[in-house]
């Protein structure tokens, strides 16, 4: 089992929806990432957050440390916003451990 | 040239061949990654350098050898791959805090086959 698990494997929805993937982990974390991969292969950090709610334009990320788990919504869905959406953890360390993404894809 | 860069993009050679990968970091950070991603499989971490020192090697086989110059520039020297070798090569830099929080910029990656 890895120590970063996330859900669905493969996501696709209607432009305009709201969107929900989540990520588990069972280590102890110093901060968890959001990072987003698009076809080519690019990743860009989307957030970096250790406690309670962040939010970037149509994009939340949430997490619960007691519980163990994230989620990243993004609302108001776009075919832009297809990409495959990876989740990390960092440990105080240099090193991050990463989920195994979720693809996205949002039709017009 | 801003970011994380990498060269080439693309890369096909053979198994008896020997290239090498490029990474140049702009952002002035202190610390650069190598990653291996799979299809269906997670990033895997190859290998760290701080400070220009190398701080992780995961277990990679000795054909994979890196090189950090300095802090800017990284080098993934390949020799006598294997097909399963294929893959992309993210390349990564951060700016480690003394808490050891990080985030991480990526640069776009070598595709590489092997035949």
């Amino acid at each position: 089992k890895n120590e970063v698990e996330q859900s669905p494997q493969n996501l696709t929805a209607q432009e305009g929806e709201f969107i929900t993937i989540n990520c588990s982990y069972s280590v102890g974390i110093s901060a968890l990432h959001w990072l987003q991969q698009h076809p080519g292969g690019g990743i860009v950090s989307l957030f970096m957050l250790s406690s309670g709610k962040k939010k970037h334009g149509r994009l939340i990320a949430t997490i619960n440390i007691q519980e163990k788990h994230s989620s990243l919504h993004i609302t108001a869905s776009h075919p832009r916003d297809s990409a495959v959406y990876i989740c990390a953890v960092g440990r105080n360390t240099d090193k991050l451990i990463f989920g195994t993404g979720t693809r996205l894809q949002v039709f017009p | 040239e801003t970011g994380v860069t990498q060269t080439p993009r693309h890369l096909v050679m053979g198994m008896t061949n020997k290239k090498s990968l490029k990474c140049e970091q702009h952002l002035g950070h202190n610390a650069m990654y190598w990653y291996k991603q799979s299809a269906k499989k997670p990033l895997e971490l190859m290998f760290v350098y701080n400070f220009k020192e190398q701080t992780e090697n995961n277990s990679v086989p000795s054909r994979f050898s890196p090189e950090c110059p300095n802090s800017s520039h990284l080098f993934l020297h390949l020799h006598t791959l294997q097909p399963e070798d294929s893959a992309l090569y993210l390349c990564a830099s951060s700016q480690l805090a003394p808490s050891g929080e990080q985030t991480q910029y990526f640069g776009p990656g070598t595709r590489l086959l092997v035949l």
